[in-house]
């Protein structure tokens, strides 16, 4: 067990539709990463806060946006879903120490009819 | 440009087989490198990382990593693998410092083990 919580475990949605995904970050993490796992683009990094700041950018595209709140989690916006944006969305956290691994949730699998 | 090189996308091997799982970076710096692995269904878990020190690593499940620095390497190995090693390997590189720290991921190899 990573500690990295994520919620739902899975979503289903039409085309069109906004969803929201969920990450509870492990106890004392400050930072919290983002990322889009499908089978053709692979393992794609898209957003980081630290601490509730914004800290990195990805390849986020403009549609998605996320937050992290002053207890920690964090939040991902997925808005005008299209087919394309069916894949797994992975959170995981970090201390952002120089060296500090990422701990990954189980991710949340989104599938867009 | 940095970059991490998986030359493997799918490894078959027997149980109880040696494994090895290339990775190649390419970075200016030392960096420091990671390897995890993803069961179906599941998320990334760190099998290891190599910051400093001792180049030869040991990790979870029995693997371990060399780093070599001459040969901008850092393969996973194991000495017989076992049915529930079958998943898939990302190897990491970390680059940069304070604000500008990033993960550079390798596209992954699949491991299948045959019985």
């Amino acid at each position: 067990d990573s500690g990295v919580t994520q919620t739902p475990k899975h979503l289903i949605t039409a085309t069109g539709q906004r969803v929201t995904l969920r990450c509870s970050p492990r106890s004392g993490d400050l930072s919290v990463y983002w990322y889009q796992q499908s089978l053709d683009q692979g393992l794609q990094f898209l957003i980081q806060y630290y601490n509730g700041e914004e800290r990195a950018k990805g390849n986020i595209l403009e549609r998605f946006s996320a937050q992290q709140f002053p207890d920690l989690h964090s939040e991902l916006n997925l808005s005008s879903l299209e087919l394309g944006d069916s894949a797994l969305y992975f959170c995981a956290s970090s201390v952002d120490r120089e060296g500090s691994p990422l701990h990954f949730g189980n991710g949340t699998r989104l599938t867009v009819t | 440009a940095q970059s991490v090189t998986q030359p493997d996308i799918h490894i078959t091997v027997s149980e109880g087989a040696s494994l090895e799982l290339r990775c190649n970076y390419s970075y200016g710096a030392t960096p420091y490198l990671f390897w995890y692995v993803q069961s179906p269904g599941q998320g990334l878990q760190l099998l290891l990382k190599y910051f400093s020190g001792d180049t030869l690593v040991q990790g979870i499940k029995g693997f371990e990593a060399e780093f070599k620095r001459s040969q901008s390497s850092f393969n996973l190995r194991k000495p017989s693998v076992h049915w529930s090693d079958a998943a898939e390997y990302f190897c990491a590189v970390g680059a940069g410092a304070g604000n500008n720290r990033k993960l550079i991921w390798g596209l992954g190899t699949s491991l299948a083990v045959n019985p």
